[in-house]
């Protein structure tokens, strides 16, 4: 059965630390792993990785992924409260629509 | 529009009550998703549409759900004869041929 695994569950630093958020999968006929943010609202995209080992950043957040170990990480450096929000990732499939989503890890950034 | 938008942001029924929620995608998105949310969780895959076309309906939970898009833009989940365990968010997304899926802000159902 095709799963994704993330980790921790929870986290909880103080502003100005750096984090790294955990996502594993075992998924058949895997294509890309998406990152996503959910504050209250709608997930929105953060990042698509298709090739391992190529970092993608974007500000204070980096990501990368390991297609041999099959697991990716996502980093935030600085952290600012307003990073505060639950972090999916989801493994996409080869039929390019499917995903299969990770519970998330929530994030709690303290002042 | 600029975003995924869904209707209504709350429904609140009562148990044994017909429900339809409502997706708008971002126009010109041709692929539809729906999906179920329960609190603490990540999103569980119901349906996909590519325009009009139910391509994929394996995760909808039972014959109590439905879901069409007739001209292959707005969306409709309707679920019959409602149950406590529907209650949870819904969320609606589209996306483009190989471009990520964008997410509206989904519709949190209660079921009294």
């Amino acid at each position: 059965e095709d799963k994704v695994v993330q980790s921790p569950l929870s986290l909880v630093v103080h502003e100005g630390d750096t984090v790294t958020l955990n996502c594993s999968y075992e998924v058949t006929n895997f294509r890309s792993l998406l990152w996503y943010k959910q504050e209250k609202k709608a997930p929105t995209f953060l990042f698509m990785l298709t090739s391992s080992g190529i970092e993608k950043k974007s500000g204070r957040l980096s990501s990368i992924l390991d297609k041999k170990e099959l697991f990716s990480i996502l980093n935030i450096t600085a952290t600012q409260t307003g990073d505060s929000a639950i972090y999916l990732c989801a493994g996409l499939l080869d039929s390019n629509y499917q995903l299969i989503w990770g519970a998330g890890t929530k994030l709690i950034i303290k002042p | 529009g600029a975003g995924v938008s869904q209707s209504p942001r709350y429904k609140v029924a009562k148990r044994g009550q017909d429900v339809a929620l409502r997706c708008d995608p971002i126009s010109g998105h041709v692929s539809l998703f729906w999906y179920q949310q329960a609190l603490g969780q990540g999103p569980e895959f119901l349906t996909y549409f590519q325009n009009e076309a139910q391509l994929d309906k394996s995760g909808l939970p039972s014959d109590r759900f439905f879901a069409e898009r007739p001209e292959g833009s707005v969306s409709t989940l309707k679920i019959q004869r409602t149950q406590q365990e529907d209650s949870a968010v819904y969320l609606c997304a589209s996306s483009l041929g190989n471009q990520p899926q964008h997410f509206g802000d989904g519709t949190r159902l209660s079921i009294l």
